[in-house]
């Protein structure tokens, strides 16, 4: 089945550091989602993208879609403490009939 | 805040008893879905709703079972559960199916003593 793998698992920064989480899918995807949970709290929808090769911007926060819609990335520049959370990736491709998530990346600041 | 309310937010229950989870949704969407969420794993899916019939059900086991009486409303009815069960049930919902962005709720904190 499809899996999707996000790296790293844990990132601890410094505040004002950029920070950058990745995204694999064994298989190719249709479109893919990122979302944020906070310590303590559910999952919020940040963004999808759905073109090869589709850059979004959402101020401090760049997400990018691979050529090949098998990968993404999800930077943030300057980190603040309000960007602390987990990030989740998630996509809907080949034989899938659902959105899987990937294991998502823990980010501390440390101010 | 995202329109998507479960009940209750935490619940600790014994393994022989019986409980139900509920979740509403005030946004008007088609699907909503029942996910696990444990300490270091992924968000596991666990039953998709669309249009108030069961398209998904992930292998889940029968001590797990889901109702979908509307659109709006789902419920996750336990009964024999394991300490293994212990969890966040986060239930969500989005437009249709696969391709439209989903609102999570809160989640209920499940713990099975």
């Amino acid at each position: 089945g499809q899996q999707v793998m996000q790296i790293p698992q844990y990132q601890h920064v410094q505040e004002g550091e950029d920070f950058t989480t990745y995204c694999n899918s064994s298989t190719t995807l249709s479109n893919i989602q990122w979302y944020k949970q906070r310590p303590g709290g559910h999952p919020v929808f940040l963004i999808q993208l759905v073109k090869s090769g589709e850059v979004k911007k959402q101020k401090r926060l760049t997400f990018q879609f691979g050529e090949a819609k098998k990968n993404s990335s999800l930077h943030i520049t300057a980190t603040q403490t309000t960007d602390v959370g987990t990030y989740f990736c998630a996509g809907t491709g080949g034989s899938a009939r659902q959105l899987t998530f990937g294991s998502g990346t823990q980010l501390t600041v440390l101010p | 805040e995202t329109g998507v309310t479960q009940t209750p937010r935490h619940l600790v229950m014994g393994m022989t008893n019986k409980k139900s989870l509920k979740c509403e949704q005030h946004l008007g969407h088609n699907a909503m879905y029942w996910y696990k969420q444990s300490a270091k794993k992924p968000l596991e899916l666990m039953f998709v709703y669309n249009f108030k019939e069961q398209t998904e059900n992930n292998s889940v086991p029968s001590r797990f079972s889901p109702e979908c009486p509307n659109s709006s409303h789902l419920f996750l009815h336990l009964h024999t559960l394991q300490p293994e069960d212990s969890a966040l049930y986060l239930c969500a919902s989005s437009q249709d199916r696969i391709s439209y962005e989903q609102y999570f709720g809160p989640g209920t904190r499940l713990t099975v003593t």
